[in-house]
């Protein structure tokens, strides 16, 4: 079974439009870490945030917000006001407890911000 | 800066060749990690290492080998029994038990098997 699902492939915006990126995951660990990774063209992820379990606090940097609730088990990434920029894959990972050895990533969203 | 280094980014083989993949890091991180990457399946892990001399298998170990005699270097092995190696391979660090740091990646060798 998956450990973590997004279930949107692929998204199409028009700049300017926001846009939010769903990821639902599945633990049973009571501590864990969620991330969210973006992959433009080039290939490398870049990092973008982290959560601890232990903290459901919504997050805002700039343009980018993220909403982590442990009721449903997803952690939604929303872009406001979508940038050509922005167009990339973005995944959500999983890491179980504090000496996970890996990361369960998300099978990705593929993101196209249209001019 | 620090970071990791993927070397070549674009890789060409032949049927039946052995090739290898390289990745250096100067983060000091202990442990390294290599992830396949295909479309629309995601990153699966295929090999880590938490430490110098030591590594584990991961989810699609089959076909591929690795080494890890020095802290810095993490490098992959892609078999002539790995039936299906195109595909992007990112390698990874980050400290270990690192289940709340996250992990460094590089950019990533694209192989092809022609």
């Amino acid at each position: 079974a998956q450990k973590v699902t997004q279930a949107q492939t692929e998204i199409s915006v028009v700049e300017k439009e926001d846009v939010t990126l769903d990821c639902v995951y599945e633990t049973r660990d009571t501590t864990y870490y969620l991330f969210w990774y973006k992959q433009p063209p080039s290939g490398e992820l870049v990092f973008l945030i982290r959560r601890n379990s232990f903290d459901e606090q919504n997050e805002i940097s700039g343009r980018y917000s993220w909403n982590f609730q442990k009721s449903t088990s997803s952690f939604n990434f929303t872009i406001t006001a979508s940038q050509v920029v922005d167009s990339a894959v973005y995944f959500c990972a999983l890491s179980e407890g504090f000496t996970g050895n890996q990361f369960y990533f998300g099978t990705g969203t593929s993101l196209t911000v249209i001019p | 800066d620090g970071g990791i280094t993927q070397s070549p980014k674009y890789l060409f083989r032949k049927e039946g060749q052995n090739v290898t993949l390289s990745c250096e890091q100067n983060l000091n991180h202990d442990a390294m990690y290599w992830y396949r990457q295909d479309p629309g399946q995601g990153l699966r892990l295929i090999y880590y290492s938490q430490i110098v001399n030591d590594f584990q298998k991961g989810d699609i170990a089959e076909g591929y080998s690795v080494s890890r005699e020095k802290k810095e270097s993490f490098p992959l092995t892609v078999t002539s029994a790995q039936k299906n190696p195109t595909a992007f391979y990112l390698c990874a660090s980050s400290i270990p038990g690192a289940g709340d740091y996250g992990y460094t990646f590089g950019s990533g060798t694209r192989l092809t098997v022609v």
